[in-house]
Parts: structure tokens; C-alpha cells; sequence
């Protein structure tokens, strides 16, 4: 089965770091660039960036660029979001998604949530 | 940035009822367009690709269509499953970007 699993609820503190995982499993990890997806509390969805996991280039939304780092290790086929410093502004359900080739996100994940609060 | 535009916001509609859904770009994007099915408390599924590829398992009540700047999803026989919120998004350019979303609910 194609899925794309992520790690669990994360609460933390203003200024903190972060970073959430996303495992991908039954299919060439390497051939589809991962996408992670934005979507605040009783909001729309926000495309954030892509990493494609075969070499690690990344292209940001510039709207997240140098708030939040994309990340791979293709030997554990896992993604990763991170954030050096976070804000009560990052409270959000994170998704990641495949992208299938033709610019589509086909296989999601199962989100995780980030609360962030003082 | 493109801006992606849907109308209507919310609708309620019956079961059996058809239903359609549109989506407007700020520019021309060809037929890079995708829509996704949100339930509550789920991530999205994606149902359509390139404006009318019906993606595998998805019910063929659905259905796609546009090009340029303006695209329609239609639901031809409204399920109950298919209460949910609908999103369009463009893959012609980056940033890709969302529609602000459609809630479908019932009436």
C-alpha cells in the first residue's frame, strides 16, 4: 500500500524548535517530490514548498521561505519540516502530500497538528 | 501568485441533487488544475487532475472540466459522502495556490 505516514501531535512554546516527519512506504520514495501543505485552524489549504527527496533540492512558497526548512533522508525514506523558532502564529494541521509527476497531490498524509503556545 | 477564486463559498444542496462548483484564475493556467475532496477531520483526496482526469476510485459522479481561466466540478447525483469542502489548485506556476474552498453541506 502507498502511504505516507507522520509523526504524532506536537505542543510547544514560542520560540522553540520543531520538526515533524513524514515517512513515505510502498513506492520509489526518490521518484515523487514531497509537498507539504499548510492549513490553519477553520481554514483553507496553503501550499508551503516541495522537496524532492532524490537530492534534496527544495523550492519554497516564498510566503514560508526562511521561516520553515525542508529536509530528506532517502536511506529511511522520510521527510521532514522544521521550524529553528516557532511562533503562536504556526498553530496549524501540517500535511504532507506526493506529488504525482503531473503537479498533483496524490497520496497525503494523515496531518499533524502544531500547537503552539506560552 | 495566482489567484484561485470559488464560488460559491458554501451551498447546500439535497441528495440527488447535481451540484456544480467553479473555479476562476487570475490568469490563464491551460488545464493545470486538480480538485480535492476535504471530509471533516481528514486529510484531502484528490479527485480530479488536469482539470477532467477522474482520478482511480473515484466515483464517476464526478466530473471535470475547463481550460484557460475557468473550470467547473460537477457532482451529477449528490451521496451523502460527498458532503464535504472542495478545493481547486493550480500547478501551472509556483507558488502553487488554492482555491479558499467550497463547503457542500446538506439542506
Amino acid at each position: 500500500e502507498v502511504q505516507l505516514v507522520q509523526s504524532g501531535a506536537e505542543v510547544k512554546e514560542p520560540g522553540e524548535s520543531l520538526r515533524i516527519s513524514c515517512k513515505g512506504s510502498g513506492y520509489s520514495f526518490t521518484s515523487y517530490w514531497i509537498t507539504w501543505v499548510r492549513q490553519m485552524p477553520g481554514k483553507g489549504l496553503e501550499w508551503m514548498g516541495r522537496i524532492d527527496p532524490s537530492d534534496s533540492y527544495t523550492q519554497y512558497n516564498p510566503s514560508f521561505q526562511g521561516h520553515v526548512t525542508f529536509s530528506a533522508d532517502k536511506s529511511i525514506t522520510t521527510a521532514y519540516l522544521q521550524w529553528n523558532t516557532t511562533k503562536a502564529s504556526d498553530t496549524a494541521m501540517y500535511y504532507c502530500a506526493r506529488d504525482n509527476g503531473v503537479n498533483a497531490f496524490d497520496i497525503w498524509g494523515q496531518g499533524t497538528v502544531v500547537s503552539v503556545s506560552s | 501568485d495566482i489567484q484561485m477564486t470559488q464560488s460559491p463559498s458554501s451551498l447546500s444542496a439535497s441528495i440527488g441533487d447535481r451540484v456544480t462548483i467553479t473555479c476562476r484564475a487570475s490568469q490563464r493556467i491551460g488545464t493545470y488544475l486538480n480538485w480535492y475532496q476535504q471530509r471533516p477531520g481528514k486529510a484531502p483526496n484528490l479527485l480530479m487532475s488536469t482539470a477532467s482526469s477522474l482520478q482511480s476510485g473515484v466515483p464517476s459522479r464526478f466530473s471535470g472540466s475547463g481550460s484557460g481561466t475557468d473550470f467547473t466540478l460537477t457532482i451529477s447525483s449528490l451521496q451523502p459522502e460527498d458532503f464535504a469542502t472542495y478545493y481547486c489548485q493550480q500547478s501551472f506556476s509556483m507558488p502553487r495556490t488554492f482555491g479558499q474552498g467550497t463547503q457542500l453541506e446538506i439542506k
